[in-house]
């Protein structure tokens, strides 16, 4: 069974330039979650949707970041304008019908200048 | 004060050691307990997972929750050089409409060959 893929493994931007990053998760799931990890620390959700509708992007900061996940299956998170603190990697999670256990992906290491 | 406090270490062994990792918690409405494991550069991999009390094992690996004291643990027998990695607990309010996972900041562990 193929896992959660994600793109671009690596990103590096200057501040107030904008990204958007991409996940497919493993098929079937339908819960698609969105964490950012800042170095050293364990990972924040941003942003939760059950198929394509968002349950939970209370994390979110919303005045910059935006994602969507289009059919209910693959997902973008954007970044507009970017920020120094944004540096984090950015992890894709899904989950199947009716569990709690969440399967990540690689991740994307974001590093803003 | 953090709902989940985790040691970061980094914590050395020598190779055949018994780890313990720990992790407390502040929010008894927790009842669905997980540890990850995070090589560099990838993501979470899950490894156990438990709903109550009591211990759980899974060859090499024992996962022991104590809801009374909020305190979980992830021992490693017979530790290996493959198991240098950062550890991270996890929990969540079972069957919620969200499943948010909340992280612990990650224990480093390095074993020595």
């Amino acid at each position: 069974e193929a896992g959660v893929a994600q793109s671009p493994r690596y990103k590096i931007i200057e501040k107030r330039q904008s990204v958007a990053f991409w996940c497919n998760p493993i098929s079937g799931h339908a819960t698609l979650y969105w964490y950012q990890q800042i170095l050293g620390q364990g990972p924040k959700l941003l942003i939760q949707f059950q198929n394509n509708g968002v349950v939970d992007d209370s994390q979110l900061p919303k005045d910059r970041f935006s994602a969507e996940r289009l059919k209910g299956v693959d997902s973008t998170l954007k970044i507009q304008p970017a920020k120094l603190e944004d540096s984090a990697v950015y992890l894709c999670a899904s989950s199947p019908p009716g569990a709690d256990t969440q399967y990540f992906g690689p991740g994307t290491r974001l590093t803003v200048l | 004060q953090k709902e989940v406090e985790q040691d970061p270490g980094p914590l050395s062994v020598p190779e055949g050691a018994i780890v313990s990792l720990n992790c407390t918690y502040s929010n008894s409405a927790f009842q669905y307990f997980m540890w990850y494991r995070q090589y560099s550069r990838k993501g979470p991999e899950l490894l156990m997972y438990t709903y109550s009390s009591g211990n759980k094992e899974d060859g090499r690996f024992t996962a022991q929750v104590d809801k009374s004291s909020k305190y979980i643990s992830l021992f490693i027998r017979d530790s290996q050089p493959s198991d240098s990695a950062t550890y991270l607990c996890a929990m969540n309010v079972y069957g919620g409409a969200t499943n948010k996972l909340i992280f612990g900041t990650g224990t480093l562990l390095a074993v020595q060959p």
